[in-house]
């Protein structure tokens, strides 16, 4: 169990809909990474937040969004969803923004 | 434009011999690199990392390589035990007030008693 808790585990849902992932970090972790895992893309780094602020960005759709909290848990919203959004994603954390990652159990996402 | 590979899909080795994961990358920027592993239904695991000024690091069964000449990286198992049967991931970044991971696709690793 690495401290990082993500809800729900699995999530089903039809295209043109809207979700949220939610993620806590561990205790003490002042940052979170969002990545997506799909089966011909492998796990891909998404977006990263420090304290509350928007710290790198990667191959993140626009239909995308992303925000940390003050109590530093993070929600990954997805909107317009087509199938090929279908992925786990994971959400990370760290203490600070150069430390090891340590990741949540993911979220499953179907995207029927 | 795979900037991190793992060649192999899979490796199948017997218990309590040397599993010898290999890793490739492109970017030669990417100053620090990591190991995951990963069960099904799970996360991934941090299991070792090692900075660009280190050519080795140890953690008990583990030791990576890096030999940035060749832009390679290994990981070493010794010895092998059938709990260490799970997907492994080489992961590398670029530090620069963020760390973004770029992930290899896995290695798939099996270990037979």
């Amino acid at each position: 169990d690495s401290g990082v808790t993500q809800t729900p585990k699995h999530l089903i849902t039809a295209t043109g809909q809207r979700v949220t992932l939610r993620c806590s970090p561990r205790s003490g972790d002042l940052s979170v990474y969002w990545y997506q895992q799909s089966l011909d893309q492998g796990l891909q780094f998404l977006i990263q937040y420090y304290n509350g602020e928007e710290r790198a960005k990667g191959n993140i759709l626009e239909r995308f969004s992303a925000q940390q909290f003050p109590d530093l848990h993070s929600e990954l919203n997805l909107s317009s969803l087509e199938l090929g959004d279908s992925a786990l994603y994971f959400c990370a954390s760290s203490k600070q923004v150069t430390d090891t990652q340590y990741f949540g159990p993911g979220t499953r996402l179907t995207v029927l | 434009d795979q900037q991190v590979k793992q060649n192999s899909p899979s490796l199948s080795v017997q218990e309590g011999r040397i599993s010898i994961l290999n890793c490739d990358y492109t970017n030669s920027m990417f100053d620090y690199f990591l190991w995951y592993k990963k069960y099904p239904a799970e996360g991934p695991t941090f299991l070792i990392s090692i900075s660009s000024i280190k050519d080795k690091n140890e953690d008990g069964r583990f030791t990576v390589f890096l030999n940035k000449s060749a832009k390679h990286l290994s990981l070493h198992i010794v010895p092998s035990q059938p709990g260490d049967s799970a997907v492994y991931f080489c992961a590398a970044s670029v530090i620069q007030g963020a760390q973004k991971l770029v992930f290899g696709q896995g290695t798939r690793l099996t270990i037979n008693p």
